[in-house]
């Protein structure tokens, strides 16, 4: 069965930190890939997502993500965190149309 | 406009009663989810409907029953509630469920139930 892996439950940066939060997923087929953000209180917004083409994947509000194959890994960045980044973010991956989510990483951001 | 509906936003109800989330989307796709979050903000798929079909149908206690009358609408009714029935409720709608084509997942706001 597939799943899908966020090391960290719980980040705290301050702000102008970089980002890097991790995804890991175990599915040998072919997948698509998301990040969702869940501010507080809110519902899940989609960041970014992978389908096919540059592993490289730009989203909103300056966060980019990469696809490693071999690694089955789907990372998300920002070079730098502001406040108002403090969320929840969950990976997803998405397969014969059924799409798992990771357990999600809180990130709390000091200003 | 919003573009997947739930109502209502926030439900307090006694073990044992049954209750109805309803929901509706307006982008014209053609499935619709039901995912549960817990108190850890797990999230987990509980059903799937494709064009008033059922696709997804995870292990989910026969309480929780969805019911899709178009494929704008999807349903949830649960039976007999219980404790562990506390959750937050998230319904999402997708163009497509074909991986080759990526369906990205639209959600609603989220039925908070409160089981006391």
């Amino acid at each position: 069965a597939q799943s899908v892996s966020q090391h960290n439950h719980h980040v705290i940066l301050s702000e102008a930190a970089s980002l890097e939060l991790g995804c890991n997923y175990s599915y040998g087929g072919t997948v698509n890939l998301f990040w969702y953000v869940q501010y507080p209180g809110q519902h899940l917004q989609l960041l970014l997502k992978y389908f096919s083409g540059d592993p490289l994947v730009k989203g909103i509000k300056g966060f980019e993500a990469e696809f490693i194959k071999s690694k089955f890994s789907f990372n998300l960045r920002k070079p730098s965190v502001q406040w108002s980044d403090t969320a929840e973010y969950f990976c997803a991956v998405q397969s014969q149309g059924n799409l798992i989510f990771g357990k999600g990483t809180k990130l709390s951001v000091k200003p | 406009d919003t573009a997947v509906s739930q109502t209502p936003k926030y439900l307090v109800t006694q073990m044992g009663n049954d209750k109805s989330i309803k929901c509706e989307q307006n982008l014209g796709h053609d499935t619709m989810y039901w995912y549960k979050q817990d108190s850890k903000k797990f999230l987990k798929i509980m059903f799937s409907y494709n064009n008033k079909e059922l696709i997804i149908n995870e292990t989910v206690p026969n309480r929780f029953s969805p019911k899709s009358p178009d494929k704008a609408h999807l349903n949830l009714h649960i039976n007999s509630l219980e404790l562990g029935d506390s959750a937050v409720y998230f319904c999402a709608s997708s163009r497509t469920t074909a991986t080759a084509v990526g369906g990205e997942l639209f959600f609603g706001e989220g039925s908070r139930l409160t089981v006391l």
